[in-house]
């Protein structure tokens, strides 16, 4: 049971719009900025969004972040085949001397 | 350029220890914590533990204090996560990671990872 909430998977077809939503508590994304991660398949987890809905260097415009109160939400516009992958969000949590907690991940599928 | 590169994939026996390691390179490696992150077959990300090379501050997740130890060498920029007898679900990936700034911010870069099957 992973601390923070995300829905197990979503779908859209190409050019679509889809968000996934992450849950959590007061102790995390309640006084924490949010993290994205987006994980192609067989490869190493990368940055995706940071501080909430900030974008690296190379991520493209599709991809935003947002949050409010103890709930975040990632968003993906223009949807393209090569985003299926799992993404996953995490924050810092300040409770028990404080750590990361993650997401259970969202399986993304372009059909 | 920032890169963090992994050990190799690793094949243990229930009750053996192991080490398994992180180098950095391309950035000053004292200055930003490493972690550890853990990736179970087909399960999602969980975060270990993380330690500041610079003075060997280290914090662990709740999860797993007690069950690893994490250290680091700075003169040779390379960050270890250790066990001292393993179990069978320790079978999974690990992937080191470079946090951003302070301890609570993003990880910004990624190890390779370095697969470890416990099987006897």
């Amino acid at each position: 049971q992973s601390v923070l909430t995300q829905p197990p998977s979503a779908s859209g077809t190409p050019g679509q719009r889809v968000t996934i939503s992450c849950s959590g508590s007061s102790s995390n994304i309640g006084s924490n900025t949010v993290n994205w991660y987006q994980q192609l398949p067989g490869t190493a987890p990368k940055l995706l969004i940071y501080s909430n809905n900030q974008r690296p260097s190379g991520v493209p415009d599709r991809f935003s972040g947002s949050k409010s109160g103890t709930s975040a939400s990632l968003a993906i516009s223009g949807l393209q085949s090569e985003d299926e992958a799992d993404y996953y969000c995490a924050a810092w949590d300040d409770s028990l001397n404080g750590h990361v907690v993650f997401g259970g991940g969202t399986k993304l599928t372009v059909l | 350029e920032v890169q963090l590169v992994q050990s190799g994939a690793e094949v243990k026996k229930p009750g053996e220890s192991l080490k398994i390691s992180c180098k950095g390179s391309g950035y000053s490696f004292t200055s930003y914590w490493i972690g550890w992150v853990r990736q179970m077959p087909g399960k999602g990300l969980e975060w270990m533990g993380i330690i500041y090379p610079g003075d060997s501050d280290t914090r662990y997740s709740p999860s797993f204090q007690g069950q690893v130890t994490i250290s680091a060498d700075k003169s040779i920029s390379t960050a270890y996560l250790q066990w001292s007898s393993l179990k069978a679900s320790d079978t999974a990936m690990y992937y080191c990671v470079r946090h951003n700034g302070g301890a609570t911010t993003h990880f910004d870069y990624w190890g390779q990872g370095t697969l470890v099957t416990v099987s006897s």
